[in-house]
Formats: C-alpha cells, structure tokens, sequence
C-alpha cells in the first residue's frame, strides 16, 4: 500500500505558482520522498527526490516540512503542459527486497486552467 | 539517447489467448520494474529486478503471468491464457541501481475480448 496521502484533485490558473501538498506521516528515517507525474497517455516521468532538505530543479521545488511528516512539491509558473497526475512516493533506494520498491498511489490530478 | 522502448504500444487478443510484452530498458541501467495499470488508477508494480534477478515479484500473479531478463538487459513479460481482467496498460520502467530516478516506457494497452 502506498505510504502517502494526496489530494484527488487541484486546479491552478496558467502563470501562477502550483502547490501539491503530500502527507507521509509514518516515513521513517531512511526513506525519500519522491515526485512523478503521468501526462495523458504517458509513462510517469520522474521531477524530484529529497531526503530532509528542501530541493529544487528545472522542473520543480520540493518542501519537506521538518518532522518530514509532509511535503509540497512547488510548479513555479505552471503553464497547460503541467495537466497531468502527480504521484507523491516514500521509498528507501535499496538493492535488494521490497524496499526499494516504487509504489503508486493515486495522485493528485492537476488541471492548469488558461 | 534512448529512452525505454517498449512493444508492441498496443494489443489486442481475445480471451484465453496468451500474449507477451517486450520492454528494452536504457543501457547500462540494471534496475527494470514492470507495472500494470487500469484506467484512472497509478501504477501497481508486478515485478522488480536487479540485473538478471528478480528481488521482488510478490505482486506477479504466478498462475499466469511470468517474467524474465535474460543476460540482465532486455525483459519480456508473458500472460497465459489472458482474462478479460487483465486489460490494462503494461508498463516497463528502469533506473540505475541505488539512484531515485526511474525512466518509464510508453507502456503496451492490452485489450482482452
């Protein structure tokens, strides 16, 4: 079972700043937060990872709150081809077993309105 | 450089009939996972490897679904006989081992009539 809580759906105008909250109240220390999306009729395409520092990338920045217990990944300017499903992850990178697994939820389904 | 390349992107087979997807990963990554997905669901993973060995497959429903990775690169995914429950989209994914990123493939949609 996946190990975060996303919202079903969030809307945001084009040009303005989009924040997807993530809850992962029960990560333990080892584990990442990670971020993908699913554009329509695509293979999830990875955005960020972090551990406990706040990150950031060409695509995107990444929030961790200091108990680690929740997240938002931050769309600065999202812009129409930002419409997709956004899944939030805890993972610990492992070789071997079920750890290092990636396990889906259901995501938060953004919808960029112009 | 090539992403992961699955086929075929699509399939359509009538039930009983077995079908099988082939997925070539990125060179050089040894991590390759397969994952189903049904509309408006995320992903679910059926089966993980690393090179040539498969260190999770407690999801692959062994009774019809099989999977290998021969040499520890290209991968082929295999249901005999397909139910009508089995349409879905089959995705390959693969990543260098110990990193975080993961590239998927296009996935192959399989209709089961």
């Amino acid at each position: 079972d996946a190990k975060t809580t996303q919202p079903t759906s969030m809307d945001c105008a084009e040009g303005r700043a989009a924040n997807l909250p993530c809850n992962h109240s029960t990560i333990s220390g080892n584990e990442y937060v990670y971020w993908y999306r699913q554009i329509h009729s695509q293979g999830p395409q990875y955005i960020i990872h972090g551990l406990k520092n706040n990150e950031t990338n060409e695509m995107a920045s990444l929030i961790i709150t200091e108990d680690r217990k929740s997240s938002t990944l931050i769309l600065p300017h999202a812009t129409l081809r930002d419409t997709a499903v956004y899944y939030c992850i805890v993972r610990v990178p492992s070789y071997g077993g079920s750890q290092g697994n990636l396990i889906f939820g259901k995501g938060t389904k953004l919808s960029v309105k112009p | 450089e090539a992403g992961v390349v699955q086929s075929p992107r699509y399939k359509i087979i009538e039930k009983k009939q077995p079908v099988a997807f082939w997925c070539n990963p990125i060179s050089g990554h040894n991590t390759l996972y397969w994952y189903l997905q049904n509309l408006g669901q995320g992903p679910e993973l059926l089966i993980r490897y690393e090179n040539e060995e498969a260190v999770d497959d407690s999801q692959l429903p062994k009774d019809r679904f099989s999977a290998e990775r021969l040499k520890g690169v290209d991968s082929t995914l295999k249901i005999q006989p397909a139910e009508l429950g089995d349409s879905a989209v089959y995705l390959c994914a693969s990543s260098p081992t110990g990193t975080a990123e993961a590239f998927f493939g296009q996935g192959t949609r399989l209709t089961v009539v």
